[in-house]
């Protein structure tokens, strides 16, 4: 079965620390990959997906990802962040379409 | 414009009520999901329907019912409420279901059962 592991619960950093957070999925075909951002109390937004081609894919705010098939991960990263990156990140994946299987989130707190 | 949108964003119930969570896209997207959202974070499909059909239907227990009156909308009714139904629930939809494509979440509803 499909599966997904967030390496980090919460991560606490200062504004302009660099980020990265972990992500690996279990599955052996086509997938899709995905992180999405959960801001206090609000909806899921699409930070970033990955399809095919460049493995480094860019996102919105600045964020960037990198699928590495050989380890099965697709990491987040920020060079520099901010005390409003401070949110829920989640990591996802799918088999080309149908339902997304999400990691347990890391809870990014920013402190100013 | 809202292209996801739940209604209502917060219900409080009593134990054994029977309530209903409506969702509805303007996206013109051929699919759409409820999620469920636990209080430690987690989230989990529940149901997902592609063209009115349900294609998803993951091990919820059958006071759960989802309805899809046309592709735009999909309605969750949840019989005889439990404590451990409290949850954020989400609505989602995506362009259709065996493509890449990302989905589209709505605001949630937080569902609070005493």
């Amino acid at each position: 079965a499909q599966s997904v592991s967030q390496h980090n619960h919460h991560v606490i950093l200062s504004e302009a620390a660099s980020l990265e957070l972990g992500c690996n999925y279990s599955y052996g075909g086509t997938v899709n990959l995905f992180w999405y951002v959960q801001y206090p109390g609000q909806h899921l937004q699409l930070l970033l997906k990955y399809f095919s081609g460049d493995p480094l894919v860019k996102g919105i705010k600045g964020f960037e990802a990198e699928f590495i098939k050989s380890k099965f991960s697709f990491n987040l990263r920020k060079p520099s962040v901010q005390w409003s990156d401070t949110a829920e990140y989640f990591c996802a994946v799918n088999n080309q379409g149908g339902k997304l299987i999400f990691g347990q989130g890391t809870e990014l707190s920013v402190k100013p | 414009d809202t292209a996801v949108s739940q209604t209502p964003k917060y219900l409080v119930t009593q134990m054994g009520n029977d309530k209903s969570i409506k969702c509805e896209q303007n996206l013109g997207h051929d699919t759409m999901y409820w999620y469920k959202q636990d209080s430690k974070k987690f989230l989990k499909i529940m149901f997902s329907y592609n063209n009115k059909e349900l294609i998803i239907n993951e091990t919820v227990p059958n006071r759960f019912s989802p309805k899809s009156p046309d592709k735009a909308h999909l309605n969750l009714h949840i019989n005889s409420l439990e404590l451990g139904d409290s949850a954020v629930y989400f609505c989602a939809s995506s362009q259709a279901y065996r493509t890449n494509t990302e989905a589209f979440f709505g605001q949630g509803t937080r569902l609070t059962v005493v």
